[in-house]
């Protein structure tokens, strides 16, 4: 069974300048989730989505902070403009829902803003 | 969720057990303990999680103490590969969120 899916795996850009990270959850798996991880830190959620529902996307900046889940399938998050202390590891994950809520990882998306 | 706390570090031989420690003082009857670690450059992998009663499964075993304030972690026969950041995190099961602290980084050494 294929894992969850992220793309790019790295990624350098300068400051001011969009960015986008992809996710592709494991088949079948209704919630997703995007985290925030920063040096030295525990990942830290932005937003989680029940199928094509954002339900918790309290911590997201939504000033330069945006996500969609078109479909309830695949994920997209952006960021514009980014700025230097976005640089981070921005990472995916999907659970099957409900009591089955073992939250599966993908190998994330290292950002540096220069 | 119930904070937790952790030792920011551990160290192991391989081939020994590793006892790696939570504090959950604050844990409602409700919440679940929940491990995952992560190795270097991979995302979080779940281990294991329990409510009340010991739990084991292929990866490790868990004892919860009977006040439910603190837990422990338990690699029977730890690897190199073993070495990772191990979270510790007590949480409602269903549609709850995971709230990860900075976990403790453990070092199997040869």
């Amino acid at each position: 069974e294929a894992g969850v899916v992220q793309s790019p795996r790295y990624k350098i850009i300068e400051k001011k300048q969009p960015v986008a990270f992809w996710c592709n959850p494991i088949s079948g798996h209704n919630t997703l989730y995007w985290y925030l991880q920063n040096l030295g830190q525990g990942p830290e959620l932005l937003i989680r989505y029940e199928n094509e529902e954002a339900v918790d996307d309290s911590q997201l900046p939504k000033d330069r902070f945006s996500a969609e889940r078109l479909k309830g399938v695949d994920s997209t998050l952006k960021i514009q403009p980014a700025e230097l202390g976005d640089s981070a590891v921005y990472l995916c994950a999907s659970s099957l829902g409900g009591a089955k809520e073992t939250q599966y990882f993908g190998p994330g998306t290292r950002l540096l803003v220069l | 969720d119930a904070k937790t706390t952790q030792p920011p570090s551990m160290d192991c031989a391989e081939g020994r057990a590793a006892n790696l420690p939570c504090n959950h003082s604050t844990i409602s009857g409700n919440e679940y303990v929940y491990w995952y670690r992560q190795i270097h450059s991979q995302g979080p992998q779940y281990i294991i999680h329990g409510l009340k009663n010991n739990e084991t499964n292929e990866m490790a075993s868990l004892i919860i103490t009977e006040d439910r304030k603190s837990s422990t972690l338990i690699l029977p026969h730890a690897t190199l590969r073993d070495t990772a950041v191990y979270y510790c995190i007590a949480s409602l099961r269903g549609y709850s969120t995971l709230t990860f602290g900075k976990g403790t980084m453990l070092l199997v050494s040869p």
